[in-house]
């Protein structure tokens, strides 16, 4: 069974600009959740949606959104970049609740 | 300003020994827990999980530890080889919720 795959693998932007990334989970994964990743914070929780619904929403300004898909398929978008946008993002797909299997990531360089 | 970046722990081990590594999870009723291994460019990668109604789980040269008295969680690797080496997350959930927290990771070097 593939896994989770996300596109790009890498992207540079400039600030003020706005970016969209994608999500694919698993086959048969209908929740799929949203991370950051930097050095200086660690993982960071985003979001998480389910059924084409947001069921929770971390603590991040509202320049970032998702949304997904009915076939389970995810973006998420920031809008006017900042410089401390760069990151690794990385999506995530359960079937139950709890277990959460990540893609390879998407890693945004904002300049 | 500089941003500061994250001083992951680090444990160095000696190929062969076992590994321990240890985690602090923060809420008292976090339900379910599971350790992740992420290599150099990669995403995490499930490693073990264990609910809160266990103590002690065993996987495939890995075994997870729960003490939920001290709110704390560890990881043991036996056996570890070079290609264990990477860093390691210990993550939490929240029952009812809907997200993973996760710690700080710690940064295993096997050598070889």
């Amino acid at each position: 069974k593939a896994g989770v795959t996300q596109t790009p693998r890498y992207l540079i932007k400039t600030r003020g600009q706005q970016v969209t990334l994608s999500c694919s989970p698993i086959s048969g994964h209908r929740s799929v959740s949203w991370y950051q990743q930097t050095p200086g914070q660690g993982l960071q929780f985003l979001f998480e949606y389910f059924s084409e619904t947001q069921r929770n929403k971390g603590n991040f300004p509202g320049r970032f959104s998702g949304r997904q898909f009915s076939n389970s398929r995810s973006e998420m978008n920031v809008s006017t970049l900042e410089l401390g946008d760069s990151a690794l993002y990385l999506c995530a797909s359960s079937r139950r609740q709890e277990t959460q299997y990540f893609g390879p990531g998407t890693r945004l360089l904002v300049l | 300003g500089e941003s500061v970046g994250l001083h992951l722990p680090t444990l160095s081990v000696q190929e062969g020994d076992n590994s321990i590594i240890n985690c602090a999870y923060s809420n008292s009723a976090s339900d379910y827990f599971i350790w992740y291994k992420q290599e150099s460019g990669k995403g995490p990668q499930f490693i073990i999980d264990i609910r809160s109604n266990m103590d002690k789980r065993q996987g495939q040269r890995v075994t997870v530890l729960l003490n939920k008295t001290v709110k704390h969680l560890s990881l043991q690797i036996a056996a570890t080889q070079p290609g264990d080496s990477a860093v390691y997350f210990c993550a939490e959930n929240l029952a009812g919720s809907y997200q993973l927290t996760f710690g700080k990771g710690t940064k295993l070097s096997v050598i070889p």
